[in-house]
């Protein structure tokens, strides 16, 4: 298994500018997980996905911040319009979903908004 | 939502030492896990150990949980170079999402 992919690794892009971050997650998983990491505020849990349907969207920022999930294998994190406080890490994890719930994280997109 | 308090914030040992870092949540968990993040990397699962759990070891890794104080430890024994990395506890509080603390930066001197 080639484990969470994430596209694209690396995000440079200007204030204003949309953003668009996509991840497959692990075949079979149904739990999809979108997190954010910065050094001040360390890994927080924007949304997660069961079985296609978002859950909690508590940790999203801002209206400026918009995920889907169409199918099982893709989910997508929108930042539109993007500000230079939006620069960090996103990862994207996926899970079984099950009661043990151990979580598979992708590489990250390292966005950098100037 | 809470966070685990982990503690130290940042450990620096000398290779073939043993490494202990330790986590602190407020409320029940389900379980607690432990991963390990290297520089530019996602994160790893290493270990999970259950609410009903008091210790578990894995290689050379050892974890402890006391439910009583709402705390847990890892413990890496015989560290070596290829252990320096970040560290997080994760609590499980249900719902199937993860609360992770802010982590601990190990570095092993060679």
């Amino acid at each position: 298994d080639a484990g969470v992919i994430q596209s694209p690794r690396h995000e440079v892009t200007e204030m204003g500018q949309e953003v668009t971050l996509r991840c497959k997650p692990i075949s079979g998983h149904n739990s999809l997980f979108w997190y954010r990491q910065t050094m001040m505020r360390g890994l927080e849990l924007l949304i997660y996905f069961n079985n296609n349907v978002p859950i909690d969207d508590s940790g999203m920022p801002e209206d400026r911040f918009s995920a889907k999930m169409p199918n099982a294998s893709f989910s997508t994190l929108k930042i539109q319009p993007s500000e230079p406080r939006d620069s960090a890490v996103y990862f994207c994890a996926s899970s079984l979903g099950s009661r043990l719930n151990e979580q598979f994280f992708g590489p990250g997109t390292r966005l950098t908004v100037l | 939502s809470q966070q685990g308090e982990e503690d130290p914030q940042a450990l620096s040992i000398q290779e073939g030492e043993n490494a202990t870092m330790n986590c602190s949540y407020k409320t029940s968990i389900n379980n607690l896990q432990w991963y390990r993040q290297n520089s530019g990397r996602g994160l790893v699962h290493l270990i999970l150990i259950r609410s009903n759990e008091r210790e578990k070891h894995s290689g050379r890794l050892r974890v402890t949980l006391d439910t009583s104080k709402k705390s847990s430890s890892l413990l890496i024994t015989a560290s070596r170079a290829a252990d320096t990395a970040s560290y997080f506890c994760a609590m499980d509080q249900g719902a199937q999402k993860l609360v992770f603390g802010q982590g601990t930066r190990l570095t092993i001197n060679p």
